[in-house]
């Protein structure tokens, strides 16, 4: 197993394009996170899914997002009408709910609203 | 008020030195204790992650744990140049909340 994948690794857009980042977690796990990281700060939580189901949804995911996870597998977080306060490190991270603390993180997507 | 509270440094020492960073937090509910290191523009990764009240050992690392203070603790004993990162805590209760991460640099 490769780990928690992210792709892509840099997105760089013009303020007002849909933007689409994708999650391949580790096969096994069946829960799915994403957080979004800024410069001098801790991981934000955002969503989370357990297999396909999205069972939370931070305060801080605005209707501009969207996430998915189709057949509990991969999933996509999509920004549409992108801001500049959207520039950040998007952050995935799976686990097993039967393994407590076992999360693993991608190494993320950094957005750049320009 | 957030929910975890970290002192984001930066915090610089000699080789050699221990190396000692801490969180506190508020909620009762959380269950597990993390420390993770990230590397710049990298994803944080798990250094340690305790249960209970007390105290854990791996290696030149040991995490601490007072929850009747809400009071968690990470040591770095002989610390190298290569331990040079952000460390983050977080706790778990179902999700994980981070502390805002200090930046320690261990100097050669």
């Amino acid at each position: 197993d490769t780990g928690v994948s992210q792709d892509p690794r840099h997105k760089i857009t013009k303020r007002g394009q849909n933007v689409t980042f994708r999650c391949d977690p580790i096969s096994e796990h069946n829960r799915l996170y994403w957080y979004r990281q800024t410069l001098g700060q801790g991981p934000e939580f955002l969503t989370y899914f357990q297999n396909e189901a999205q069972l939370e949804k931070s305060r801080l995911l605005s209707d501009r997002f969207s996430a998915e996870r189709p057949k509990g597998s991969f999933s996509t977080l999509e920004i549409q009408r992108t801001e500049q306060g959207d520039s950040a490190m998007y952050l995935c991270a799976s686990s097993h709910d039967r393994r407590p603390g076992g999360y693993t993180f991608g190494s993320g997507t950094r957005l750049t609203v320009v | 008020q957030k929910e975890v509270e970290q002192d984001p440094g930066p915090l610089s020492v000699p080789e050699g030195a221990i190396v000692s960073l801490n969180c506190t937090y508020s909620n009762s509910a959380f269950q597990y204790f993390m420390w993770y290191r990230q590397y710049s523009r990298k994803g944080p990764e798990l250094l340690m992650y305790t249960y209970s009240s007390g105290n854990k050992e791996d290696g030149r690392f040991t995490a601490q744990v007072d929850k009747s203070s809400k009071y968690i603790s990470l040591f770095i004993r002989d610390s190298q140049p290569s331990d040079s990162a952000t460390y983050l805590c977080a706790m778990d209760d179902y999700k994980l909340s981070f502390g805002a991460g200090t930046t320690v640099t261990v100097r050669a």
